[in-house]
């Protein structure tokens, strides 16, 4: 069965210093991986798709399939970027999405 | 152009009473969803409906059902409430392309307590 797992409930940073949200995935087939992201008040929404390698406010991630890792990078944090982060692997024929238990981040001004 | 709509937003509910949550979609996606999110435990899935006639289990689909009533709405019922249920809900919806598989639409959630 696919499981995706989130070390940390809470990680906390000051703002310019790089973020690194940690996902690591467990999946026989082959993955196909998200971050979601959720800001207090507004509905989670995709943030970006390992597929689509782009940028997104920042944020990249890279698919390391030898560590089955697809952890979020961010060089500069900023205030903004205070919010709760879910990892999410898509399976079961492209449409069961199963998440990690999220990252809350906290970016200290 | 609302996209996926709950309804209600916060529900009281005594332990062994049953409610329907209701969810509506209008971007004319095929797939649906239903997940809860506690404290610690993230979003965990509950019942998936990838098209129009189809409901399969998630990873916690005890005490409740779902039913796929058309393309556009997706209801999950709880027979009879018990405190374990106390979550937010979150419904979603997606296209089925495999080109879009995995991005998600979510609504604004359903916050229920059981007594």
């Amino acid at each position: 069965a696919q499981r995706v797992t989130q070390p940390e409930k809470l990680l906390s940073v000051f703002k310019g210093a790089p973020v690194e949200l940690k996902c690591n995935y467990s999946y026989s087939g082959s993955p196909e991986l998200f971050w979601y992201v959720q800001y207090s008040r507004q509905r989670l929404q995709l943030l970006l798709r390992h597929i689509s390698r782009e940028s997104i406010k920042g944020f990249t991630a890279d698919l390391n399939k030898g560590e089955t890792s697809f952890h979020l990078k961010k060089p500069f944090a900023q205030e903004e970027d205070s919010a709760m982060y879910y990892c999410a692997l898509v399976s079961g024929g492209y449409q069961k999405v199963t998440f990690g238990t999220g990252t809350k981040l906290q970016v200290i001004p | 152009n609302a996209g996926v709509t709950q309804t209600p937003k916060f529900q009281v509910l005594k332990t062994g009473q049953s409610m329907t949550l209701q969810c509506a979609q209008d971007m004319n996606h095929n797939s649906m969803y239903w997940y809860r999110q506690d404290p610690g435990m993230g979003l965990r899935l509950i019942y998936y409906s990838a098209s129009e006639g189809t409901t399969d289990k998630g990873e916690v689909p005890n005490g409740y059902n779902v039913s796929r009533l058309n393309k556009r709405e997706f209801s999950l019922r709880l027979e009879s409430a018990a405190p374990s249920q106390t979550s937010v809900y979150f419904c979603a919806s997606s296209e089925s392309r495999v080109t879009r598989a995995g991005e998600l639409f979510f609504g604004e959630g359903s916050r229920l307590t059981v007594l």
